[in-house]
């Protein structure tokens, strides 16, 4: 049984490039949760999906930044006109269901895509 | 809202030695609190939960931490630490009755000397 795999590990961009980073879940979860990780800190929660729709994006960049959890495939965080303070590593994690009052709605964390602006 | 605070940011130990690292958190309510361990170029990796009941918990690598509510605590510790368990540890506080976000602290960086 996979768990959170995240691709890619490592992703270059120059300023003004595109960045596009996959989650797949674990199988049989449908929550999805991205996280960034900038150097020398926690992380930071970003967006919360479900299949097609955004349940929470109050971490969220008001600009640059969007996600997606469609219907089939594996959600994607796309950052458009990279700038340097997007280096970071952004992780994903998924879960069963919602709600930390069911003890088995913990998330499960990918191994991250870190992301280098030059 | 919540918040986690771990207030040291790197701690040295040696191999065989016994090992705590603080956490306090700020909720209103009783919180959920978990301790993630990150290996460098890793991801998460879930060590402990506490969601109520026995507030000594047990988690995976010999690990334990107490919910202490009165101290807004949720101390990790280890009796004897092995240089396997250089890393870095995060904890974080969920909320009830809401989505399975997580607030994270800025983690201790731990270095286990020989």
């Amino acid at each position: 049984n996979a768990g959170v795999m995240q691709n890619p590990r490592h992703l270059v961009r120059r300023r003004g490039q595109e960045a596009r980073l996959r989650c797949s879940p674990m199988k049989g979860h449908s929550h999805v949760y991205w996280y960034r990780q900038l150097p020398e800190e926690g992380l930071k929660f970003m967006v919360y999906l479900q299949k097609e729709n955004i349940i929470d994006e109050s971490g969220m960049p008001k600009e640059r930044f969007s996600a997606e959890f469609p219907k089939e495939g594996p959600s994607i965080l796309r950052i458009q006109q990279v700038v340097r303070g997007d280096s970071a590593a952004y992780f994903c994690a998924s879960s069963p269901g919602q709600g930390l009052d069911s003890g088995a709605n913990v998330l499960t964390f990918g191994a991250g895509s870190r992301l280098t602006v030059l | 809202a919540q918040s986690v605070t771990q207030p040291d940011i790197h701690i040295t130990v040696s191999e065989g030695a016994s090992l705590e690292l603080r956490c306090n958190y700020s909720y209103g309510a009783t919180p959920y609190l978990f301790w993630y361990v990150q290996s460098p170029g890793q991801g998460l990796q879930l060590l402990l939960k506490y969601f109520s009941g026995d507030t000594l918990v047990q988690g995976i690598k010999g690990f334990e931490a107490e919910f202490k509510r009165s101290q807004s605590s949720f101390n990790l510790r280890k009796p004897s630490v092995h240089w396997s368990d250089a890393a870095e540890y995060f904890c974080a506080v969920g909320a009830t009755g809401t989505a399975s976000k997580l607030t994270f602290g800025t983690g201790t960086r731990l270095q286990v000397t020989l």
